[in-house]
């Protein structure tokens, strides 16, 4: 089966802590991304990547931090310097990088709660 | 910036009956793209339908369609013959033609289908 999976599905961080997300896929997608969602709101994009090795900022991107060692996978680690983590957290992938992809193909999220 | 406007965020409809949700945009691009996205309670974002700006004709995918009116920056989505499976959360997007990895998502519109 292709798709993207992502894990934990919940979680739970002390506050000060890092942690991490993971995302991974099995589609051969080039581009992946990273959005949080919070109540009432959006989906507000937090890192993108469009290749190996390389990934751009979004629109809220302090506080968080992202690799891309392998097309697959893309995790995310939301750091202590992230003052409001708690949120609904939702990666996706889409085909094509440098050119028209046809959409964005989402993961089922993972929910962190900062105690 | 394009920002994105769901101005209904819950509605209701029988099922069997037809129901519109709104949305609207502010851009000065003049080719972009618009999604439609759905959200069950599982949270997983499924895409329902997409338009593309330079189309004139509407979208459509089976019991969904789509009202598109560039002029006035308006985008509906029309479920026909709802079912209890319709029953989500609707997210309406924008995506610019430039930056393809920019994704902006409306507050979302909360779709209770009554049996």
């Amino acid at each position: 089966d292709g798709g993207i999976t992502q894990s934990p599905k919940y979680l739970f961080r002390k506050e000060g802590q890092n942690v991490t997300l993971s995302c991974e896929q099995n589609l051969n997608h080039d581009a992946m991304y990273w959005y949080r969602q919070d109540p009432g709101q959006g989906l507000r994009l937090i890192y993108y990547s469009q290749i190996v090795n390389d990934f751009q900022k979004g629109d809220i991107a302090e506080g968080y931090s992202v690799s891309r060692e392998k097309k697959e996978s893309f995790p995310l680690t939301v750091t202590s310097a992230q003052k409001n983590p708690t949120a609904f957290y939702l990666c996706a992938s889409s085909p094509q990088a440098g050119g028209l992809p046809d959409t964005q193909y989402f993961g089922p999220g993972t929910r962190l709660t900062v105690l | 910036a394009q920002t994105v406007t769901q101005s209904q965020p819950e509605m209701s409809v029988q099922e069997a009956e037809t129901v519109t949700l709104s949305c609207t945009y502010d851009t000065s691009e003049s080719d972009y793209y618009l999604f439609w996205y759905k959200q069950p309670p599982s949270r997983q974002m499924i895409l329902v339908i997409r338009q593309e700006a330079y189309k004139q004709q509407n979208a459509t995918e089976n019991r969904f369609s789509v009202n598109f009116q560039k002029a006035a920056k308006s985008f509906s989505l029309k479920i026909s013959d709802s079912q209890l499976g319709d029953a989500a959360m609707y997210f309406c997007a924008y995506r610019t033609s430039w930056n393809f990895n920019k994704f902006y998502f409306g507050s979302g519109t909360k779709l209770n289908v009554k049996p």
